[in-house]
């Protein structure tokens, strides 16, 4: 089966730096995605890794362990409109790629 | 480049009956998926189409179809509606079929079955 286990919800300061963790049980996948997504709307892509390692893009990071079923997304200086829903999902390998499994996603709450 | 839409915004059924929910796709995608989101939850994956076809399916019963016409749009449809089928609908286009690609979503549509 496959499992995508988040934490259901994190707070952080304004300006500070936080880590979403995100694991995994899947027999193979594609590649890793995160996606943002604000209350209310619908989500957005943020990063997807297919390699180990770390994928920098402004002040989000995401990075992806295969050998340990392990991804987390790092964002830095984070603003008020970072508040959101955080959705890390994988396409895994043996329903052909097509189907996107998401975890429950984790509710950033960003505080003055 | 128009995104990716979808209609209505907000429906309010009763049990048992039927709904067609409607979603175009992002200009020059041909693989539409479609997913469910109950309150707190993530995504679940429905089905998704490719070039007309069903490209793949999750653990959905077979009262939850769906069609995708010559312009790539599509329509899911939902039969014999129960309390359990409230939820938020998302249409997601993609340029290519398979997961192994960031997808666009639409707004939404919020339905409630009473």
């Amino acid at each position: 089966g496959q499992n995508i286990d988040q934490p259901t919800e994190m707070t952080a300061t304004e300006g500070a730096i936080v880590q979403i963790n995100c694991t995994y049980q899947t027999s193979g996948f594609n590649g890793l995605f995160w996606y943002q997504q604000h209350a209310g709307e619908a989500p957005t892509f943020l990063s997807y890794n297919v390699l180990d390692g770390l994928e920098e893009k402004g002040r989000f990071s995401s990075f992806l362990s295969r050998s340990k079923g392990y991804s987390y997304l790092l964002l830095k200086e984070l603003q008020m409109k970072d508040s959101a829903s955080y959705l890390c999902a994988v396409s895994p390998a043996d329903t052909g790629g097509f189907k996107t499994i998401f975890g429950a996603g984790t509710r950033l709450f960003v505080k003055a | 480049e128009t995104g990716v839409t979808q209609s209505p915004t907000h429906l309010i059924k009763t049990r048992g009956q039927q709904v067609t929910l409607r979603c175009s796709s992002q200009s020059g995608h041909n693989t539409v998926s479609w997913y469910q989101q109950a309150l707190g939850q993530g995504p679940q994956f429905i089905f998704q189409y490719y070039r007309e076809e069903e490209n793949g399916r999750g653990n959905f019963p077979p009262r939850f179809s769906g069609l995708q016409f010559p312009n790539y749009s599509s329509e899911l449809n939902v039969n014999a509606l129960e309390l359990d089928d409230s939820a938020l609908y998302l249409c997601a286009s993609s340029p290519i079929s398979g997961g192994a690609d960031e997808q666009f979503f639409g707004p939404g549509t919020r339905l409630t079955v009473l």
